[in-house]
């Protein structure tokens, strides 16, 4: 089973409120991932880091989210502000060095009323 | 694109019946794609069912298995007699071992209910 640390479980915020999540990955994994699953079950990469630095992220990303992987800290997943389309479960995952896999938390549920 | 379909759900089975999900893939700019089934069981995070990372190889774990097909794309997931503990919804995935760090593409899951 995925030992992945995903804080807070639920999460209900505003419209234009900033919305903070955690990820502590597994032990002696190199790599994070965070995805979005929205209410059609629908995966959408956003970014990932390889130890502190970011490797690759989208678009949506770059503009009203922003993540971090700091040395000896939780890694985190914010949203400046909040909208009711970022409504969505969101998923950290980490991959051990050079696995293929990916180990996944149990998500944090983002509610934007 | 790079992309992943699979059954769409949901799927109803009766004890100790056989089962399949399909589920094909588009790797076009993936070079040396890896296919996964993920789980997720009713209340739980997802999970790693099983992995094939060479084309040709079958995968395996809790009576189910998989086959990477590369002439046909798919990734079918199949088991002989499913049990009731195997209601969940399954996520079949595409990653890349070409690069270091894979994100993977995934289907939109299937939900499967097994009646007793």
């Amino acid at each position: 089973n995925s030992k992945v640390i995903q804080t807070p479980r639920y999460l209900v915020k505003g419209q234009g409120q900033k919305a903070k999540m955690r990820c502590i990955p597994e032990k002696g994994h190199p790599v994070v991932f965070w995805y979005q699953q929205n209410k059609n079950n629908e995966f959408k990469f956003l970014i990932n880091f390889q130890n502190q630095e970011v490797l690759q992220q989208i678009d949506m990303t770059e503009k009203r989210f922003s993540a971090e992987c700091p040395s000896n800290s939780p890694c985190s997943l914010e949203i400046q502000s909040s909208e009711a389309g970022d409504s969505a479960l969101y998923l950290c995952a980490s991959s051990p060095p050079r696995g293929y896999e990916q180990y996944f938390g149990p998500g944090t549920r983002l509610t934007v009323l | 694109g790079d992309s992943v379909t699979q059954t769409e759900g949901p799927v109803t089975v009766s004890e100790s019946e056989s089962l399949i999900i399909n589920c094909t893939y588009s790797a076009t700019s993936i070079a040396y794609p890896n296919l996964f089934w993920y789980v997720r069981y009713p209340g739980e995070g997802l999970q790693l069912l099983l992995k094939v990372i060479t084309a040709g190889q079958k995968g395996s774990s809790r009576g189910f298995e998989a086959t990477y097909n590369k002439e046909t794309t798919s990734f079918h997931l199949q088991k002989a007699s499913v049990q009731e503990s195997d209601s969940a919804v399954y996520y079949c995935a595409l990653g890349d071992q070409g690069t270091g760090y894979q994100n993977f593409y995934f289907g939109k899951g299937t939900s499967l209910t097994v009646i007793p």
